[in-house]
């Protein structure tokens, strides 16, 4: 079966400070996407990130940073440098290829980021 | 730039009302998607569309039909509205031939239906 696990329900921190969104998956499938969205309090969720099952290397944009890691079926996001502007919630997903393209989602993680 | 437009942003209902949540998408996109968003129980989809008139159940269909009559346009239904369909509703699109759109979804910037 597939799933998509993300831990924690709400991170709160102080503007600056770095944090990491925690993101483990399930699946037997060798071919898979993983995404990361964030969804502002104006309600739309908007794409940050895809990664695919045969790149495991890091990406770096801005701030934010992933780490996809195989060998621990984890796809973590970290945000440097917090921002008021980066309080959110963000959603990891999966997506397998058998499935149509239909994604997978993570329950999601409330981050507050205070001034 | 490309989007996904939902009718309303807002939208209050009576109990027993008939109710159309519409989504349009510019992108030529093949699968729409429609999900409700309930606090702590994330996204749930209700239904999902491959192609034109073609449609198929998600998690949570009961109490909802769809209707895809055109490529662009994706129709959630509420026949019989009722007080826990009160929910914020997303709708989204993904290509499965477009590599420019990662695979991934665009959605819609949600309505936030209240029934009453």
């Amino acid at each position: 079966a597939q799933k998509v696990t993300q831990a924690q329900t709400e991170i709160s921190v102080v503007e600056k400070e770095d944090v990491t969104l925690d993101c483990v998956y399930e699946t037997r499938d060798t071919t898979y996407y993983l995404f990361w969205y964030k969804q502002p309090p104006s309600g739309e969720l908007v794409f940050l990130i895809r990664r695919n099952s045969f790149d495991e290397q890091n990406e770096i944009s801005g701030r934010y940073s992933w780490n996809f890691q195989k060998s621990t079926s984890s796809f973590n996001f970290t945000i440097t440098a917090s921002q008021v502007v980066d309080s959110a919630v963000y959603f990891c997903a999966l997506n397998i290829m058998d499935s149509n393209y239909q994604l997978i989602w993570g329950a999601g993680t409330k981050l507050i980021i205070k001034p | 730039d490309v989007k996904v437009t939902q009718s309303s942003r807002y939208l209050v209902k009576r109990t027993g009302e008939k109710v159309f949540l519409e989504c349009v998408q510019d992108m030529d996109h093949e699968n729409m998607f429609w999900y409700r968003q309930d606090p702590g129980l994330g996204l749930r989809l209700i239904y999902f569309s491959y192609d034109v008139k073609m449609k198929e159940k998600g998690d949570i269909p009961e109490g909802y039909s769809v209707s895809r009559e055109k490529k662009e346009r994706f129709s959630l239904i509420l026949e019989s509205a009722s007080t826990n369909q009160t929910s914020m509703y997303l709708c989204a699109s993904s290509s499965v031939t477009d590599r420019r759109y990662n695979y991934g979804y665009t959605f819609g910037s949600g309505t936030r239906l209240t029934v009453v």
